[in-house]
């Protein structure tokens, strides 16, 4: 139990499918993230919600769209990708509060391997 | 540009030696600096931070030391152990940035027995 679940692990989809990825944490966190890693890539921040607001939009396409219904769950709807969106996404949570909000770690849960065909 | 940098690919290491993975950073305004460890088909897990008001932080055979005048960090594991082997991110983030993390492009350490 890593207190950051992600579904699916793995997905393969057409450039025409239109899917979601879903996120929960058990950690009691307030703040939940998207990143992207691709090949040989540095994990790439991609939405950020804090007190499920987003806060953050890292010129993200259109394409991904985020949806956070509370601090628990964060969604990532997904339609018309193309094939170098094929990645693994990770889902992070973490606690901040008002002041120092470096201090807190991000939890990641273990991602979904997507592939576009 | 990247703002955090793992010039190391790949270490390999004999188990019960000294394991150093190095990180640079180019933004001043870092100042609370993290070491995530992966391994295979799971996410990264948190190892150890530190932030910039010190120059080393230690738990267990993990030791973070941080040069800010250098713009440099490092992780020292010692000793290491066939179990470390994994891939170690360092990842940075700055004061009110939200704690949004910037992360390097990670080293894959290999331990062998």
């Amino acid at each position: 139990e890593t207190g950051v679940t992600q579904t699916p692990r793995h997905l393969v989809m057409g450039m025409t499918n239109k899917k979601s990825l879903k996120c929960e944490q058990h950690l009691g966190h307030n703040a939940m993230y998207w990143y992207k890693q691709s090949a040989k890539k540095p994990l790439e921040l991609m939405f950020v919600y804090n007190f499920k607001e987003q806060t953050e939009n890292n010129s993200v396409p259109s394409r991904f769209s985020p949806e956070c219904p509370n601090s628990s769950h964060l969604f990532l709807h997904l339609h018309t990708l193309q094939p170098e969106d094929s990645a693994l996404y990770l889902c992070a949570s973490s606690r901040v509060t008002g002041g120092d909000v470096g201090i807190r770690p991000q939890h990641f849960g273990d991602g979904t391997r997507l592939s576009i065909l | 540009d990247q703002q955090v940098k793992q010039n190391s690919p790949s270490l390999s290491v004999q188990e019960g030696r000294i394991s150093i993975l190095n990180c640079d950073y180019t933004n001043s305004m870092f100042d609370y600096f993290l070491w995530y460890k992966k391994y295979p088909a799971e996410g990264p897990t948190f190892l150890i931070s530190i932030s910039s008001i010190k120059d080393k932080n230690e738990d267990g055979r993990f030791t973070v030391f941080l040069n800010k005048s250098a713009k440099h960090l490092s992780l020292h594991i010692v000793p290491s152990q066939p179990g470390d082997s994994a891939v170690y991110f360092c990842a940075a983030s700055a004061r009110g940035s939200q704690g949004n993390l910037i992360f390097g492009k990670g080293t894959k350490l290999s331990v062998k027995p």
